[in-house]
């Protein structure tokens, strides 16, 4: 079974540009999670999305966004983009809403200039 | 508070040595504790987890021991092997009415001499 995907792996922005971010989850895999991983911060949770509702949302301001589509990929964008933004950005997906065990991808690693 | 302190930050080990990485959380709500193992380039991958009403798990070389009453767990790596080498991260969740929020600690990098 493939695991999950996301795409683009490297993407290169200037400040005040947006920017969104895909991820294809584990077949038959519901919820979708994403977390912003930095140097200095470590993983921080941004959002999880279980049947195309967020259901929690993490301490990040609103340019942060993200949707579920019926397919249970997930997107997500940051708008107008600053230097602190550049990360690595990782989704996680797992069967159901639980505390189910979550796979990682690869994570989307995002530099801000 | 939805702190999760983790240590040491780096950690080198002996080939055949025991790796030994702490964690200490405030919430008493948090009631799930996995650890990830996460290499260059790769996402954080489940290694182990535990569940309060249980004060330790073993799963191979890897053993979870959780103190409940002092909110500290620890990863216990036996017989360490170079391969191990990775950045490990403990987490915490409140359980299924949070959902799948996990909050992390800081990551302990493990590097195992040959």
């Amino acid at each position: 079974k493939a695991g999950v995907t996301q795409t683009p792996r490297y993407l290169i922005k200037t400040r005040g540009q947006q920017v969104t971010l895909s991820c294809s989850p584990i077949s038959g895999h519901r919820s979708v999670s994403w977390y912003q991983q930095t140097p200095g911060q470590g993983l921080q949770f941004l959002f999880e999305y279980f049947s195309e509702t967020q259901r929690n949302k993490g301490n990040f301001p609103g340019r942060f966004s993200g949707r579920q589509f019926s397919n249970s990929r997930s997107e997500m964008n940051v708008s107008t983009l600053e230097l602190g933004d550049s990360a690595l950005y990782l989704c996680a997906s797992s069967l159901v809403v639980s505390t189910d065990t979550q796979y990682f991808g690869p994570g989307t690693r995002l530099t801000v200039l | 508070q939805q702190q999760v302190k983790q240590s040491p930050q780096s950690l080198i080990v002996q080939k055949g040595g025991i790796s030994i990485i702490n964690c200490a959380y405030e919430n008493t709500a948090f009631d799930y504790f996995p650890w990830y193992q996460q290499f260059p380039g790769k996402g954080p991958a489940l290694l182990i987890a535990i569940r309060p009403d249980v004060s330790e798990k073993k799963e191979g070389r890897f053993t979870i021991s959780f103190n409940k009453s002092a909110k500290q767990f620890s990863l216990h790596i036996m017989d360490s092997q170079p391969g191990d080498s990775a950045t490990y991260f403990c987490a915490a969740s409140i359980g299924m009415s949070a959902g799948n929020m996990l909050t992390f600690g800081g990551g302990t990098r493990l590097m195992v001499k040959p």
